[in-house]
């Protein structure tokens, strides 16, 4: 039963460039939440979506998009990529509607040059 | 905005100690609590799941306790083990989304 896969593992991109961040979720989740990880702090809640929509977002200017396939994996786009852009993002999976815990991804650590 | 917050930032104790740490946030609207370990190098896995006033929840030699009314949960690590240092967050589910506390990283020195 795969869990949770993000790719790439690690990425360099530079300013102004455009980055696109792949994740799969664990077998049975339909929901996919997105996070980004800045040093020392914890994730911060980008979006979630759900059958194919967008349906919450957290406080992340419009550069941060999204999409969810019909297989229910997700991809998060950032465009016009600043220096603080640089973090881990995470990609997590769960069930629709369920408050149980999320399952995580191993994240891709992006860094802007 | 919910704010969750969690201390120490982080903790450096020796084999064997034991140790706790706190999260702290808004009583109103309580829903459940969540906590997670994450190790360097890995993903977030689930520790337990907190949801009732009094919670008492204990894998191995961790456990974690809860008080909705005045807003905080506790972790406790019993004889601290190298392989327990890590991450540990505390997270807020809600309609789906979770808002974490910026974690508290333990390290467990032989």
């Amino acid at each position: 039963d795969a869990g949770v896969t993000q790719s790439p593992t690690h990425l360099i991109k530079t300013r102004g460039q455009q980055v696109t961040l792949r994740c799969s979720p664990k077998s049975g989740h339909d929901t996919v939440s997105w996070y980004q990880q800045a040093l020392g702090q914890g994730p911060q809640f980008i979006f979630q979506y759900y059958e194919e929509e967008e349906r919450q977002r957290g406080n992340f200017p419009d550069r941060f998009s999204g999409h969810q396939f019909p297989n229910y994996s997700s991809e998060l786009n950032v465009n016009a990529l600043l220096l603080g852009d640089s973090a881990l993002y995470l990609c997590a999976s769960s069930p629709q509607g369920s408050n149980q815990p999320q399952h995580f991804g191993d994240g891709t650590r992006l860094s802007i040059l | 905005i919910l704010n969750v917050e969690q201390s120490p930032q982080s903790l450096h104790v020796q084999e064997g100690d034991s140790t706790n740490f706190t999260c702290s946030f808004p009583s109103s609207n309580f829903y459940a609590l969540h906590w997670y370990r994450w190790e360097t190098a890995k993903s977030p896995e689930a520790l337990f799941v907190m949801t009732l006033n009094g919670d008492e929840k204990k894998k191995g030699r961790i456990s974690a306790t809860l008080n909705t009314k005045e807003g905080y949960s506790y972790l406790y690590i019993k004889g601290s083990q190298p392989e327990d240092s890590a991450t540990y967050l505390c997270a807020l589910p809600g309609r789906g989304k979770s808002t974490f506390g910026d974690g508290t990283t333990l390290t467990v020195k032989p």
